[in-house]
Parts: structure tokens; C-alpha cells; sequence
């Protein structure tokens, strides 16, 4: 059963373009969300994160964005530049502490 | 500040076989949590240690196990190796126990179960 889901495996962007990675989650108890970049050979690395009282949190080129209501987020980033083609994984935290992760969207940023 | 290490970066191993994975935290975080990352899903959490109590666990069977020593640094055991087992097993720290502290990632182990 998977809580968090990232429906899309992959993310084909031009450089200069949005690039919108999505996550859905079906556990209402979650009210911390998080995304992290990986880049292969490396562990994951914290990019945002986002608590379930605001519904958008920017830094940078990167904006994060909840619908509770829908129990969605995504994930903004503007432009998009090559040195973000990565696996992006969204994971929520709820009772228990346990942090749940997504699958992974790869990002492809074309130049 | 070193970062999250983990040793070794590459293991093969046979079917029936344990396997010990080791992880050192960043100096004075004192959590740390285990992952499974396969492809297609995800990263799967194993458990969590906080000053060497294990504090969360995921659905994995009790073939996985895990202990943390009071110098943070964590091993996680394996045994009775299967294919299925196979992955990428990543070790992550935390200055405190709890999902909202960041969680600094090492490079990963990763497992290859012939």
C-alpha cells in the first residue's frame, strides 16, 4: 500500500521551462512533507520542505506547493537548468515520525 | 563536517548469506534511519535508531535488523539473504529523532544477492 505516490517515473523539461513534479498521498495524519534530489552514485539530498499549515513554501527557483484538500503537492522549479536532471522523491511525515517516500520522478533537463 | 559514510559501497553475496552494513552519522547527530531503495519503489524505511534505541520500524521481515552503537554509528544486519534483497541500502542522520529534521544521506550501499 502506497502511501506516497509519484505517478510519473519520468519528466522530460527544456532548459529555460517550468519543470512540475507532482506527489499524491492518501494518509490524511501526514503534516510535514519533503523533497529531495538524487543524483546517481550519491545519497539523496534535502531540497524543501513544506508543513500542512502553509500551502507554499518557495526558495529559490524551487516552490513547493500543498493541496490538502487533495492531498497534493508538487514541486515548482524555475527555470530549470541541466544540473537539475536528477531523481526527485517527495516523502511526508506523519504520527510515528516515520518518513514515507515516493517512488521517484527522474527530471530530464534538456538544453 | 564529514558527512554520512557508509561502508562498503559495493557488496555481491549468495542466496542464504548475512551481510553486515555499517554507517557513520554526521558528528553529533544521533539518529539514524535505514532505507531500501529498489527500482520503483522508492525509498522503503527500515527502521530508525535514536542513542541506540530502535525508535520506528518499516514492514520489512525480521531478517533485517539493525543496533546502534553510543558513538551513533549504526550496523544493519541482513540475513538469510534472498534475491529480492538486492538494493541500494542507504543510511540517512538526523540531529534529532523525528521526521522534521533534515535527514543527511550517505552514498549508499549497494547489494547484489546472486
Amino acid at each position: 500500500d502506497q502511501q506516497v505516490k509519484q505517478n510519473s517515473p519520468s519528466l522530460s523539461v527544456q532548459e529555460g521551462r517550468i519543470s512540475i513534479l507532482n506527489c499524491d498521498y492518501t494518509n490524511s495524519m501526514f503534516d510535514y512533507f519533503l523533497w529531495y534530489k538524487k543524483y546517481p552514485a550519491e545519497g539523496p539530498t534535502f531540497l524543501i520542505s513544506i508543513s500542512s499549515i502553509k500551502d507554499k513554501n518557495e526558495d529559490g527557483r524551487f516552490t513547493v506547493f500543498l493541496n490538502k484538500s487533495a492531498k497534493h503537492l508538487s514541486l515548482h522549479i524555475v527555470p530549470s537548468q541541466p544540473g537539475d536532471s536528477a531523481v526527485y522523491f517527495c516523502a511526508a511525515v506523519g504520527g510515528g515520525f516515520k518518513t514515507i517516500f515516493g517512488a521517484g520522478t527522474r527530471l530530464f533537463v534538456k538544453a | 563536517k564529514a558527512g554520512v559514510t557508509q561502508t562498503p559501497r559495493y557488496l555481491i553475496k549468495t542466496r542464504g548469506q548475512q551481510v553486515t552494513l555499517s554507517c557513520s552519522p554526521i558528528s553529533g547527530h544521533r539518529s539514524v534511519s535505514w532505507y531500501q531503495q529498489t527500482p520503483g519503489q522508492g525509498l522503503q524505511f527500515l527502521f530508525e535508531y535514536f542513542s541506540e534505541t530502535q525508535r520506528n520500524k518499516g514492514n520489512f521481515p525480521g531478517r533485517f535488523s539493525g543496533r546502534q552503537f553510543s558513538n551513533s554509528r549504526s550496523e544493519m544486519n541482513v540475513s538469510t539473504l534472498e534475491l529480492g534483497d538486492s538494493a541500494l541500502y542507504l543510511c540517512a542522520s538526523s540531529l534529532k529523532t523525528g521526521g522534521t529534521e533534515t535527514q543527511y544521506f550517505g552514498p549508499g550501499t549497494r547489494l547484489l544477492v546472486l
